[in-house]
């Protein structure tokens, strides 16, 4: 079975500050990975994703993701945030070996502050 | 631009209800899917689809039911609505990437649900 832990439930952070969402998993298996956005009022968005290749992926507005195989974790970074940041962050991961499933984390709330 | 569409966006019901949570796509993809969301929880994968006249449920227990006519729609249905049916529900797709298991998910704006 798998699992997702976001060890954050709410991170709050000043505008232009850097900051990190962290995320852990737990497979028997090797997995895809994922972190997607939610916007207030919104469906998700997918934000970047790690399938095979370089552990450090970016996405277009900044944001950064490194697999860490040892440390089953996927933390998400910003340099520098901007209050149009402010939403959930969902990590999620699939099975390399096929299958329907996604298993998501339970979120991470980004509030940027002015 | 929205390729995944949900409708209603929101709906209050009163109990006994029937109620269908509608869910069209424009991207041509095989697989959808829908999820309950609650604040502060995991997303819930509740039922999917790996084509036409193909469902499956999923891990979630629900009383709703889904149908697969046509590639681009999968609508969700509650026979008779209950306030333990109170939640947001999430309908999505995703593209064949030629990798068994990368499931990269496009998602509707959801349908918030509220059962008196």
């Amino acid at each position: 079975a798998q699992s997702v832990t976001q060890l954050d439930s709410q991170v709050p952070v000043f505008e232009e500050a850097p900051v990190e969402l962290r995320c852990n998993y737990s497979s028997s298996v090797s997995v895809y990975l994922f972190w997607y956005v939610q916007y207030p009022n919104q469906g998700l968005q997918l934000l970047l994703k790690y399938l095979s290749g370089s552990t450090l992926v970016k996405s277009i507005n900044g944001f950064e993701a490194e697999f860490n195989k040892s440390q089953t974790s996927f933390h998400l970074r910003k340099p520098s945030v901007h209050i149009s940041d402010t939403a959930e962050y969902f990590c999620a991961v699939s099975d390399r070996g096929g299958g329907f499933k996604t298993i998501f984390g339970a979120g991470t709330r980004l509030f940027v502050k002015a | 631009e929205a390729d995944i569409y949900q409708t209603p966006r929101y709906l209050v019901i009163g109990t006994g209800k029937k109620i269908t949570l509608e869910c069209s796509q424009t991207m041509g993809h095989d697989k959808m899917y829908w999820y309950q969301q609650d604040p502060g929880m995991e997303l819930h994968l509740i039922h999917y689809s790996y084509g036409v006249n193909s469902t499956e449920k999923g891990d979630l227990s629900s009383e709703s039911t889904v149908s697969r006519i046509r590639t681009e729609h999968f609508p969700l249905t509650l026979e008779s609505a209950r306030p333990s049916h109170t939640s947001q529900y999430l309908c999505a797709s995703s593209e064949d990437l030629g990798k068994p298991g990368a499931n990269v998910l496009t998602f509707g704006a959801g349908s918030r649900l509220t059962v008196l």
